[in-house]
């Protein structure tokens, strides 16, 4: 089945940029949109945005500024980059295969998660 | 942004009940709409798409339906697994947007 595993640095300093990398396993990254999605601790979840396979990008429109989601599909990963981060940017970070089109649209299967703390 | 709204935020039930949760869009949004739970610590899992649809391998003990700008998710003979945050998330417009959660704990 299709498995989803975050990548990336746990501490990023104030102002900094956060890069992490979303490894998709077990199948191929064509044919579907590839999410990212934060959850500050103990809040909410918020859609941060996506890329389709061919490159197409959305984001939600308040991070649009510090956000770009990319793709590398020689080696089934997807990756975001925010800049410019504050501590409001601290949350687990989720990555999601989300289907879009005919009868599919849902954001499955997630990624474990992976804590990003914004501090000095 | 399309906003939605969970109600209640948390509640309390006992082994056999029946626990329903309503989540209202600020807009019409058809059916378009998923639930997933939560467990502490572990990532959202997909539980009911298109509001009323139940994903493989998920007990019938749970369903959901609504449409428009009102949507309820149930479970009848609540189990101790059945712990945790549910959350309704609407795909009718882009930026997906999420309800606030709901806490549902065993008595």
């Amino acid at each position: 089945q299709v498995l989803l595993q975050e990548s990336g640095p746990g501490l990023v300093k104030p102002s900094e940029t956060l890069s992490l990398t979303c490894t998709v396993s077990g199948g191929s990254i064509n044919n579907y949109f590839w999410s990212w999605i934060r959850q500050p601790p103990g809040k909410g979840l918020e859609w941060i945005g996506h890329i389709h396979y061919t490159g197409t990008t959305n984001y939600r429109p308040s991070l649009e500024s510090r956000v770009a989601i990319s793709l590398d599909k020689s080696k089934n990963q997807f990756s975001l980059r925010l800049n410019s981060v504050t501590g409001a940017d601290t949350a687990v970070y989720y990555c999601a295969r989300y289907c879009s089109g005919g009868s599919c649209y849902r954001l499955d299967p997630w990624g474990q998660g992976t804590l990003v703390t914004v501090s000095s | 942004d399309i906003q939605m709204t969970q109600s209640p935020s948390s509640l309390s039930a006992s082994v056999g009940d029946r626990v329903t949760i309503t989540c209202q869009a600020s807009q019409d949004i058809s059916n378009y709409l998923n639930w997933y739970q939560q467990k502490p610590g572990k990532a959202p899992k997909l539980l009911i798409y298109d509001a009323s649809n139940l994903e493989t391998g998920v007990p019938s003990r749970i369903s959901g339906g609504g449409s428009g700008t009102d949507f309820t998710f149930s479970i009848s003979n609540l189990q101790p697994e059945d712990t945790g945050t549910y959350y309704c998330q609407q795909y009718d417009t882009l930026p997906l947007t999420f309800g606030g959660g709901t806490k549902v704990e065993m008595k």
